[in-house]
Formats: C-alpha cells, structure tokens, sequence
C-alpha cells in the first residue's frame, strides 16, 4: 500500500505484482514531463517521457498516463523487480527548449521479494 | 559515450575554503545545469548554461560561482559556504533543443 510518512512517500509492492506511482503537478503550461528513477547514491536517471500533446506512452515495462485536466501524471511498473527498487521523481519542464525541469516531491518504491 | 561524469565524488570542505566541482559531457550537449538535492529531497535547479551563456540563475547565493569554460565542460566554485549548504549536487546536459536531462552521479559535499 502507499503511505506518507515524515518524508518522502513510500509504496510497498510485492514482486511481480503492476506497481503505479502517482504525481501531481503545478503549471497548466509545462509542455513536457520526465519520469526519473534515483537509486541511493546515484543521480536520477530518465525512464520515460510524454509531451502535453499525448495522454499516454509506452516503453519497456513502463507507461505514463497524463491527465492534463487535473494536471495528473502517472508512471505504471508491469512486473514489478527487486531491481525497481528506488526513489521515483516526475519533472515537468515549465516550456522552451532548455531543461527548465521542476520536480516533484518523489516517491520511495520497495520492492519485497 | 552517453555519460556525465562528476568530480569529485565526495568533497569535505570547510567553512572558509575554496573549492570547486566538475562536470564533463562528450555527448555534443548545448545546455548544463547544476542541481542541489538535500536529502529525501527533490534536486532544485540552481544555474542553466545554454550554448556557454548562463541563461538561468535560481536566485543562488554569490558563494556558488557556476563557470562554463567550454561547451564539454561546468565547473562550480565554492567559497565561504555554510553548513546548510551541505548536499548531492547534481550536474546534467541536455541537447538543448529537448529539455530531457542526463544527470551525473552527483558530488556529495559536505560543509564543517
């Protein structure tokens, strides 16, 4: 289940089960949205994107949702792993071409085996 | 090669030294950024280099000094910084015409 404790977020997932992590964001105008993963110790890492002209995309195992009328963006894990283990940060880009990125507050996925 | 390589990988500093933090990309990259993550923390975007020009300056304070020699490059000079400066600081390029950043392992300073 998800819960929010003193810090960041965290959802428990056993392996194999479909994992779905949720963010919020804040301006109607971002264009363009990451998800990044961020292990401890290492710096984030880009996973999958969507552009404000689409609803859904898909990659290898991941898909992210976009629901621009509520400004809700979600990354879904198919067959969760050990390995997916990590801290997950969505990033809007605020517009233009440079990575203005703003991210969001991060959720801690545990994967039990 | 697809990487941003960050120098050093952990830096102890004290509060009236001067150093600096480096960042490398090969990868034809026109923008740099640095980011500041405390812990548990998202990273904050402090400075962009766009084509070698600081475009974006986060309201950082003049202690961090973001420096561009080159378009392969980004250095960041600290001087007189407190303990609350302490963190992961975050390097990552971008190709500029597409916002999505490649980030570095990061350098973990820490400020006595």
């Amino acid at each position: 289940g998800e819960s929010v404790g003193l810090h960041l977020p965290t959802l428990s997932v056993q392996e194999g089960d479909n994992s779905i992590i949720n963010c919020a964001y804040s301006n109607s105008a971002s264009d363009y949205f990451i998800w990044y993963k961020q292990e401890s110790g290492k710096g984030p890492q880009f996973i999958i994107d969507i552009r404000s002209n689409m609803d859904k995309r898909q990659g290898q195992r991941v898909t992210v949702l976009l629901n621009k009328t509520v400004k809700h963006l979600s990354l879904q894990i198919a067959a969760t792993q050990p390995g997916d283990s990590a801290v997950y940060f969505c990033a809007e880009n605020l517009g233009g071409s440079q990575g203005n990125l703003i991210f969001g507050k991060g959720t801690k996925l545990s994967v039990k085996p | 090669d697809t990487e941003v390589t960050q120098t050093p990988k952990h830096l102890v500093m004290g509060m009236t030294n001067k150093k600096s933090l480096k960042c490398e990309q090969h990868m034809g990259h026109r923008a740099m950024y640095w980011y500041k993550q405390k812990a548990k923390k998202p990273p904050e975007l402090m400075f962009v280099y766009s084509y070698e020009k600081l475009s974006i300056n986060e309201s950082v304070p003049s202690r961090f000094s973001p420096e561009c020699p080159n378009s392969s490059l980004l250095n960041l000079h600290l001087h007189a910084l407190q303990p609350e400066d302490s963190a992961l600081y975050l390097c990552a390029s971008s190709q500029g015409t597409l916002p999505e950043a490649f980030f570095g392992q990061g350098t973990r300073l820490t400020v006595v």
